[in-house]
């Protein structure tokens, strides 16, 4: 069964600080990999997205990685703000399918305080 | 800031009403998505369209129907509210990619409480 676990499922850190948030995936065969931020009451915004040969990728002080030999994705978040304080979703889609499915996780809560 | 809009944001009715949950972009993406999405939980797809005239169901089984006469319009419908139905409705739209590759763009939602 294609699953994509995230952890931990909610985090609280000082504004500030540095934190990383892990993604497992099972999704077989395997197209890419997103990051997407989405706050409270909103629709998701991708952050990054990451093909089989990608291992790293940017996105001003969010740095996604990639290792697709044990299907680990983390994201890492640099000098927090109170705005980042939202759910973090990771999302995997395969290539099995016209459509290239997406597979979503369930979310990281960061919470940001001052 | 993706130009695709969902309207109501909120929207609370009674048990055995009609509703229909409205979605737009402007962006002349050729893909659209619906997804239901609970608290804490992950999205679910419950319908896509690949182009006009074209919708297929999702993953999730859904009581609700679509429709995409236009390309930047797909909208919802829920012909009997239940409050299982209460839930988060999220639309999105994409291009589409030779590779797998596009992003879908999502609209701010709609809270639906069914009573």
């Amino acid at each position: 069964k294609n699953q994509v676990e995230q952890s931990p499922q909610s985090l609280i850190i000082l504004e500030g600080k540095n934190c990383t948030l892990q993604c497992n995936y099972t999704v077989s065969p395997f197209s890419n990999l997103r990051w997407y931020k989405q706050d409270t009451g909103r629709g998701p915004v991708s952050l990054t997205i990451m093909t089989f040969s990608e291992n790293t990728k940017s996105n001003g002080r969010y740095t996604a990685t990639l290792d697709a030999d044990t299907k680990q994705s983390s994201l890492h978040i640099t000098a927090s703000q109170l705005s980042d304080s939202a759910s973090y979703i990771c999302v995997v889609s395969d290539r099995g399918s016209t459509l290239g499915r997406l597979y979503f996780g369930r979310g990281t809560q960061l919470t940001v305080w001052p | 800031e993706a130009d695709i809009y969902q309207t109501p944001r909120y929207l609370v009715i009674g048990t055995g009403k009609k509703i229909t949950l409205e979605c737009s972009q402007t962006m002349g993406h050729d893909k659209m998505y619906w997804y239901q999405q609970d608290p804490g939980m992950e999205l679910h797809l419950i319908h896509y369209s690949y182009g006009v005239n074209s919708t297929e169901k999702g993953d999730l089984s859904s009581e609700s129907t679509v429709s995409r006469i236009r390309t930047e319009h797909f909208p919802l419908t829920l012909e009997s509210a239940r409050p299982s139905h209460t839930s988060q409705y999220l639309c999105a739209s994409s291009e589409a990619s030779r590779n797998g590759t596009d992003t879908q763009y999502f609209g701010p939602g709609t809270r639906l409480t069914v009573l």
